[in-house]
């Protein structure tokens, strides 16, 4: 069974630097084909892809954000980091990772709300 | 980046009516495209992928169609514990979201 749970603050200051962990249980980021993905939903609105790791290290990120988001693998503590630099109060949002494997995200974390607020 | 784009943004029907949801990319994806479920304070649930292929578990009362650019989600008779949000996704090209079709009873 396929068990994904983000971890990180839940306020952050307007300019800091977010950092989310996703910890995951029951596949391996060293398997051909695995990657796990980052998505996020601010209250109320849809869903917008951040940022995906791939089992070979290739890494991926939404064009929009890609100057501001670092995406990480410890596949030996089945862990997944995303940096997201100088936040904004629109970056207020709950922070989903989710298993992707051969097609799209089969699998999702409860998610973590993060809020930006001074 | 391809946009997708959902139609109707609601949806209120009675229970056992049919629903369709339409969703349209910007360019296309072939058959690269995913639905999911969405209830309150839960995260997504993948219903469909490959256009037509329904996960594990998931009631045939489910259907997708289309390829190209214009799909379709059909829940053949809607039942009470369907009322959700549901988005189209694809991933021909790294992944982006529709806005969301919101599913209710009349």
């Amino acid at each position: 069974q396929i068990t994904l749970k983000e971890s990180g603050p839940t306020l952050v200051k307007p300019t800091q630097t977010l950092t989310l962990t996703c910890t995951f249980s029951g596949f391996s980021l060293s398997t051909s084909g695995v990657g796990v993905g980052w998505i996020r939903q601010p209250p109320g609105k849809p869903l917008e892809w951040l940022a995906l790791i791939y089992w070979d290290d290739d890494q991926r990120y939404s064009p929009s954000l890609k100057s501001r988001l670092t995406i990480t693998k410890d596949a030996s503590k089945n862990q997944v980091v995303l940096t997201l630099t100088n936040v904004d109060p629109v970056d207020t949002a709950t922070y989903y990772c989710a298993h992707r494997h051969l097609t799209t995200f089969d699998a999702w974390g409860q998610g973590t709300l993060v809020t930006v607020s001074s | 980046d391809i946009v997708m784009t959902q139609s109707p943004d609601s949806l209120a029907l009675s229970l056992g009516e049919r629903a369709t949801i339409n969703c349209k990319s910007s360019q296309t994806v072939l058959y690269y495209l995913a639905w999911y479920q969405q209830k309150p304070g839960q995260p997504p649930k993948l219903l469909i992928h490959w256009a037509s292929t329904r996960e594990s578990g998931v009631p045939d009362r489910f259907s997708g169609s289309g390829s190209g650019t214009d799909f379709t989600l059909t829940i053949s008779s809607l039942q009470a514990e369907d009322v959700a949000v549901y988005y189209c996704q694809q991933y021909y090209s790294t992944w982006t979201f529709g806005q969301g079709t919101k599913v209710e009873i009349k």
